[in-house]
């Protein structure tokens, strides 16, 4: 079974720093792709960013490009966010979402979310 | 990048069959096959009901289906039930190498 773990959210101050970490099992992690989605209060999903299976390729939403640094380690089954420059919009429950076995873009399993809250 | 346009909200009573719509441009919706649709219960994982426009993961009920027609995707669900009562997004790829949400639907069975 797919388990997808996030973790690292909590309250930071705009203009700090985070980091998101999502722990994987139940899969042969380095084979997909995976992405973060995520939702703010009240909000509809967003698409953050997505990295390759190997993590050569990465992709941002303009609204993090800059800011947000996708990354992952396969030895250890575990994919990151380095959220830097927070913004108030940037509150929201980040989820991690694999890839399927043909496409990145198509989110087969998700974890249920850690909370970041950005506020002064 | 604007989210792709779905209504905020539809209805329909127990049994009966509803739409949702999914609106793009010609650079996102209207080029690719890629378009996805997701049911969310708040507080639950997001859960992957259609991809490629039409085609359900293993175990998904084929109650729920799917079609494009231009730059509209489109979401039908039949014999509507009780716990189909929840939010659903559609997403697709973009010519600019991202993925894109729709606003999202809140489907109320009546």
């Amino acid at each position: 079974e797919v388990q997808l773990l996030e973790s690292g959210g909590g309250l930071v101050q705009p203009g700090g720093s985070l980091r998101l970490s999502c722990v994987a099992s139940g899969f042969t992690f380095g084979s997909y792709a995976i992405n973060w989605v995520r939702q703010a209060p009240g909000k509809g999903l967003e698409w953050v960013s997505g990295i390759s299976s190997s993590g050569d390729s990465t992709y941002y939403a303009d609204s993090v490009k800059g800011r947000f640094t996708i990354s992952r380690d396969n030895s250890k089954n575990t994919l990151y966010l380095q959220m830097n420059s927070l913004r108030v919009e940037d509150t929201a429950a980040y989820y991690c979402a694999m890839g399927s076995d043909n496409s990145w873009v198509v989110l087969t399993d998700w974890g249920l979310g850690t909370l970041v809250t950005v506020s002064s | 990048q604007s989210a792709l346009t779905q209504p905020a909200s539809v209805s329909g009573s127990l049994g009966q069959s509803i739409t949702i719509s999914c609106t793009g441009t010609s650079s996102d919706v209207g080029r690719y096959k890629l378009v996805s649709w997701y049911q969310h219960h708040p507080g639950k994982a997001p859960k992957l009901i259609i991809y490629e426009v039409i085609k359900r993961p293993s175990g998904v009920s084929n109650r729920f289906s799917g079609s494009k027609s231009g730059n509209t995707a489109s979401l039908t669900i039949s014999g509507l039930q009780a716990e189909d009562e929840t939010d659903y997004y559609c997403s697709s790829y973009t010519t600019s190498s991202t993925l894109l949400f729709g606003g999202g639907t809140k489907l109320s069975v009546l």
